[in-house]
């Protein structure tokens, strides 16, 4: 079992609509849980945290974080052809190692 | 805030030949430095993790001896690609944690993208 997985997809979603994007992690005791976004041939780019359960809103983005579950998920509002990238999920386990999924990629449609 | 600053951005040599990489943090100071390559259309693999002043604990099967690593302060690290062969060609990129904590989140440089002749 991999210690952070997401679905590989491709994820398409029309222009404007909410694509969701999901992570769930083995290590019950992680602290902390990123999403990164990665352009093809670039380097990743973080654009949310969260450490504490619920959500986590910042502009057209939200992650939400249930421990109990295991899973972390991004929402990415009203998307944006220019939103279409591979989405990383990142999780710091209790002892501190930090853990990258092998991303989900997004394709939005116009 | 949090800027990564990774050189060079991209490298073409001949076989045999040793590539140095640089990454800094220009606004924070970088307790631990991570190294990553990745394949096109491949996942990010993490090669070592360094923290300043200590030597760099690799991941399995990354050879210490090919791929160097050196963080001597708390803005910079390297990467070293000793004796490069067509097989080292590959997208490089490096991320740095700053701060005592360690929760924070990693920050990326733009990565170099290594091709050998």
């Amino acid at each position: 079992q991999k210690e952070v997985e997401q679905n590989s997809g491709p994820l398409s979603v029309p222009e404007g609509a909410i694509a969701s994007l999901n992570c769930t992690y083995s290590d019950r005791g992680s602290q902390s849980f990123f999403w990164y976004r990665q352009y093809s041939g670039k380097s990743p780019e973080l654009i949310m945290f969260i450490y504490s359960n619920g959500d986590k809103e910042d502009g057209r983005f939200t992650a939400q974080l249930n421990k109990a579950s295991q899973y972390v998920s991004l929402l990415i509002r009203d998307s944006q052809p220019s939103d279409s990238a591979t989405y990383l999920c990142a999780v710091i386990t209790n002892a501190g190692k930090s853990t990258f999924g092998d991303g989900t990629t997004l394709t939005v449609k116009p | 805030g949090a800027v990564v600053s990774q050189h060079p951005s991209r490298v073409i040599c001949k076989s045999g030949t040793s590539v140095k990489i640089e990454c800094r943090s220009l606004d924070f100071q970088a307790t631990t430095m991570f190294w990553y390559r990745q394949f096109p259309k491949k996942s990010l693999m993490l090669m070592a993790t360094s923290n300043e002043g200590s030597k760099a604990t690799y991941e399995q099967g990354v050879e210490k001896d090919k791929f160097l690593i050196n963080h001597a302060s708390l803005t910079l690290s390297t990467l070293t690609v000793t004796s490069a062969h067509p097989e080292d060609s590959s997208f490089y990129i490096c991320s740095a944690r700053g701060g005592d904590s360690q929760r924070g989140p990693q920050h990326f440089g733009d990565g170099t993208r290594l091709s050998i002749l």
